[in-house]
């Protein structure tokens, strides 16, 4: 049972335009949602977090929402690059005062120049 | 240093083999995490050493022992694997709070059982 699902496994996006990639968790005890890359062959980078009090938080380029009650996040990305291009994970904070995460399904995002 | 180094990088090992996967950070995080990952599939957690004990263990076979010697350093030794074992094995590290600035990966080792 997949409690963290990318619907989109891939996704194309012109440079300049804004890269938007959703998450949707099912678990409404999650506490805290983090967005990572991954290149090939390197191990996730962390991007952005945001707390499941916030609706918004923005870093740069980077801006993660959230909407509880749809139980849904995204992150945009404006303008988006080609070095952007990676697979992104959202992943859930499960279980409060523990380290346990859970991490999406990835999409892939190609940014074509 | 805000790196996670992992040893080897590729691994290729026999279902009678014993060998171990080596993690050490130096930024002075008192969490350790092992995460499994198989092709086109999200990094599954597998267990979580915190101040040096071991805070998770998802259910993982025996066949995988992790173990934590101090606080920089984190293995996980190999035993008898199945070839659908075959998978990238990932070490992460965290502050505390990790929630705010999440966990720094290592490499990973792609590990191959023959």
């Amino acid at each position: 049972d997949q409690q963290v699902k990318q619907n989109s496994p891939s996704l194309s996006v012109q440079e300049g335009r804004i890269s938007i990639l959703n998450c949707d968790y099912t678990n409404s005890m999650f506490d805290y949602f983090l967005w990572y890359k991954k290149y090939p062959a390197e191990g996730p980078t962390f991007l952005i977090s945001i707390s499941s009090i916030k609706d918004k938080n923005e870093d740069g380029r980077f801006t993660v929402f959230l909407n509880k009650s749809a139980k849904h996040l995204s992150l945009h990305i404006v303008p988006s690059q080609p070095g952007d291009s990676a697979v992104y994970f959202c992943a859930a904070h499960a279980l409060s005062g523990t380290y346990k995460y859970i991490f999406g399904t990835g999409t892939r995002l190609k940014v074509l120049a | 240093d805000t790196e996670v180094t992992q040893t080897p990088k590729h691994l290729v090992m026999g279902m009678t083999n014993k060998k171990s996967l080596k993690c050490e950070q130096h930024m002075g995080h008192r969490a350790m995490y092992w995460y499994k990952q198989k092709a086109k599939k999200p990094p599954e957690l597998m267990f979580v050493y915190s101040y040096e004990k071991l805070s998770i263990n998802e259910s993982v076979p025996s066949r995988f022992s992790p173990e934590c010697p101090n606080s920089s350093l984190l293995n996980l030794h190999l035993h008898a694997l199945q070839p659908e074992d075959s998978a990238l094995y990932l070490c992460a590290s965290s502050h505390q709070k990790a929630l705010k600035k999440g966990a720094f990966f290592g490499q990973g080792t792609r590990l191959t059982v023959v």
